[in-house]
């Protein structure tokens, strides 16, 4: 069954810290990947994308993703952390067809 | 421009009563989705619609109804609400080649 992994429940930082977080899924064939961020009592923000192309996606707020087709993997990184990226991220696939599946989410303290 | 439109924004329901959550895209998207998100557990799929008239279930559909009568609209109805029930709900749409759904603010709802 097609389904979607993050390898941390929970993460705990502090400010300048580099981050990354793990998201493998088990499916051979094309997929397209999403890291998302929720900002405690907000809704999900789309931190970037990878469809197709360069497998190294730069999104927003610093944040990178390397999609490794070898390793079923796309984790996200970014180099130094700051107390405003405390959120709970979501790694989210879309299979063979238009669904979007989650990860369990993993959930990033940034002290300060 | 509106996004996704989510309403009622929190609710409280006895258990046994029926509602309805509202769901608005205004951005002529033809994939819309309802997720519930629980924690520890990501966001599972509960039905989706890929246009008006066509709805299909997802990874946990029961006790839940919808229907898709226009490309705008994709109500949630809970048919006699549980405890189990008790989560935040999304609502998400997408189109062919956008880059990634849209999501709305979410429905917290409460069953007691």
């Amino acid at each position: 069954a097609q389904s979607v992994s993050q390898h941390n429940h929970h993460v705990i930082l502090s400010e300048a810290a580099s981050l990354e977080l793990g998201c493998n899924y088990s499916y051979g064939g094309t997929v397209n990947l999403f890291w998302y961020v929720q900002y405690p009592g907000q809704h999900l923000q789309l931190l970037l994308k990878y469809f197709s192309g360069d497998p190294l996606v730069k999104g927003i707020k610093g944040f990178e993703a390397e999609f490794i087709k070898s390793k079923f993997s796309f984790n996200l990184r970014k180099p130094s952390v700051q107390w405003s990226d405390t959120a709970e991220y979501f790694c989210a696939v879309i299979f063979n067809d238009y669904k979007l599946s989650f990860g369990a989410g993993t959930t990033v303290t940034v002290r300060a | 421009n509106a996004g996704v439109t989510q309403t009622p924004k929190f609710q409280v329901l006895k258990t046994g009563q029926s509602m309805t959550l509202q769901c608005a895209q205004d951005m002529n998207h033809e994939y819309m989705s309802w997720y519930r998100q629980d924690p520890g557990m990501g966001l599972r799929l509960i039905h989706y619609s890929v246009g008006a008239g066509i709805t299909d279930q997802g990874e946990v559909p029961n006790g839940y109804n919808v229907s898709r009568s226009t490309t705008e609209d994709f109500p949630l109805r809970l048919l006699s609400a549980a405890p189990s029930q008790t989560s935040v709900y999304f609502c998400a749409s997408s189109a062919p080649g956008w880059p990634g759904y849209t999501f709305g603010s979410g429905t917290r709802l409460t069953v007691v």
